[in-house]
């Protein structure tokens, strides 16, 4: 059974602060890694992909992922209330007819605090 | 703009019926789309693979016969919720790549209430 795991929320950060979102995975020969964030009511929206170990930001976001510690990271700066949201973790597993099937994990609530 | 079109956005319907969900790629040709489920405050459920050609896939536990998926064309991919019933009542999400190790793009889904 493949599992990505994030850890249990939900988060609250003070507007303005630094929101860290974690998330860990099983599948060792997984190649990419996904970032969503899920508004109340809404689908999912990717804001980050990443593929190689180390960071990868784009503008107020920063991926971070370690594959030997099969570890991959989320940081949020200056937070803002409408980041608001659940963060969703997808990991793309690496088998034979995968494709772009993804595992998600069950997803960490951010409350930013004005 | 918005890569994935779904319709409609919201149903509800007496229960016995069915209810038919359409998913269009607008900028890609997809011969794979994905079919999700999510209940309030849960995770995404993956239902089934949508294959443009051929039979759809379907995850473990979950009912062919109840839930039709035609991939008829490659930008055009439906779910038919048949004879749906209370328990049916949720949030279906459909969504498509680009091809292996990329991103999924999702719709903007079809909230299901069965009265």
């Amino acid at each position: 059974q493949k599992e990505v795991e994030q850890n249990s929320g939900p988060l609250s950060v003070p507007e303005g602060a630094i929101a860290s979102l974690n998330c860990t995975y099983s599948d060792r020969g997984s190649q990419s890694f996904f970032w969503y964030r899920q508004y109340s009511g809404k689908s999912p929206e990717l804001i980050m992909s990443i593929y190689s170990n180390g960071d990868k930001e784009d503008g107020r976001f920063t991926a971070q992922l370690n594959k030997a510690s099969q570890y991959v990271s989320l940081l949020i700066r200056d937070s803002q209330p409408s980041d608001s949201a659940t963060y969703l973790c997808a990991v793309n597993p690496f088998y034979t007819g995968a494709n772009s099937k993804l595992t998600f994990g069950k997803g960490i609530t951010l409350s930013v605090r004005p | 703009g918005a890569v994935v079109s779904q319709h409609p956005s919201w149903v509800i319907c007496k229960s016995g019926t069915s209810v038919k969900i359409e998913c269009r790629s607008l900028d890609f040709q997809a011969t794979t789309m994905f079919w999700y489920r999510q209940f309030p405050k849960q995770s995404l459920m993956l239902m089934a693979t949508s294959n443009e050609g051929s039979k759809a896939t379907y995850e473990q536990g979950v009912e062919k016969d109840k839930f039709l998926i035609n991939h008829a064309s490659l930008t055009l991919s439906t779910l038919t919720v048949t004879s749906a019933h209370p328990e049916d009542s949720s949030f279906y999400i459909c969504s498509r790549s680009r091809g292996d190790n990329q991103p999924q793009h999702f719709g903007d889904g079809t909230r299901l209430s069965i009265l």
